[in-house]
């Protein structure tokens, strides 16, 4: 069976400070990544897809930027955060290609604090 | 662009009674509809969902409609229990040249003891 796995679980950085969030998926290839911000009592925004190794589209502008450099790993990046982006951070996978009629499964997210 | 509306923002019901989400999408090309529970600090996970091929899917307690001429997709939860409490996201996909879900933004729904 597919699982992801995000880490880590929590983290509290100070503002200008780098971020790396990582997240990989096992039992499934070639999958379609997400990554999503939540903010607190707020809806999911989608912020990066990839569709395959090296392949990213970027949703909002933001200083966060993403990178996949194998097939199943998927990573959210930043050189200076900043306070606005303190929030959940979620990644997801489905199954590959853009027929498919198959959910998204999320990881179990990252709680981001920027002091 | 694609968009999906839900309603209502927040649902009270009493412990027993049944409990409706709403949401309407906009782009005719979307045939996939998820429904995701999302528990106070947790993951959304899916707890059902619906093809365009399909007019209604039932499992259990909860049940989901869709309506392609309108437009609207619909989550019925009947007898709900305190365990029900939680935020609901329903979405809306294309499976024809994209990769996106777009979500609507959230039912708080509190179940009443």
């Amino acid at each position: 069976s597919q699982t992801i796995h995000q880490w880590p679980a929590t983290l509290v950085q100070p503002v200008g400070s780098p971020l790396s969030l990582e997240c990989t998926v096992e039992g499934t290839s070639n999958p379609n990544l997400y990554w999503y911000r939540q903010a607190a009592g707020r809806g999911l925004q989608l912020l990066f897809y990839s569709v395959g190794i090296g392949q990213i589209s970027s949703e909002v502008p933001q200083n966060l930027s993403a990178s996949r450099p194998q097939d199943r790993q998927f990573i959210l990046s930043s050189k200076k955060l900043l306070l606005s982006d303190s929030g959940f951070y979620l990644c997801a996978w489905s199954v590959g290609g853009h027929h498919s009629n198959q959910p998204q499964h999320f990881g179990d997210g990252t709680r981001l604090s920027i002091l | 662009g694609e968009n999906v509306e839900q309603h209502p923002s927040t649902l009270s019901v009493q412990e027993g009674d049944s409990a409706v989400i709403k949401c309407t999408y906009s782009d005719s090309a979307s045939n996939y509809f998820p429904w995701y529970k999302q528990e106070l600090g947790k993951r959304p996970q899916l707890i059902i969902d619906i093809r365009s091929n399909v007019g209604e899917k039932k499992d259990q307690r909860i049940a989901v409609t869709l309506n392609k001429t309108a437009k609207h997709f619909s989550l019925h939860i009947t007898e709900t229990q305190p365990e029900d409490s939680a935020v609901y996201f329903c979405a809306a996909r294309a499976t024809s040249g994209t990769y996106k879900y777009i979500f609507g933004t959230g039912t708080r729904l509190k179940v009443l003891a």
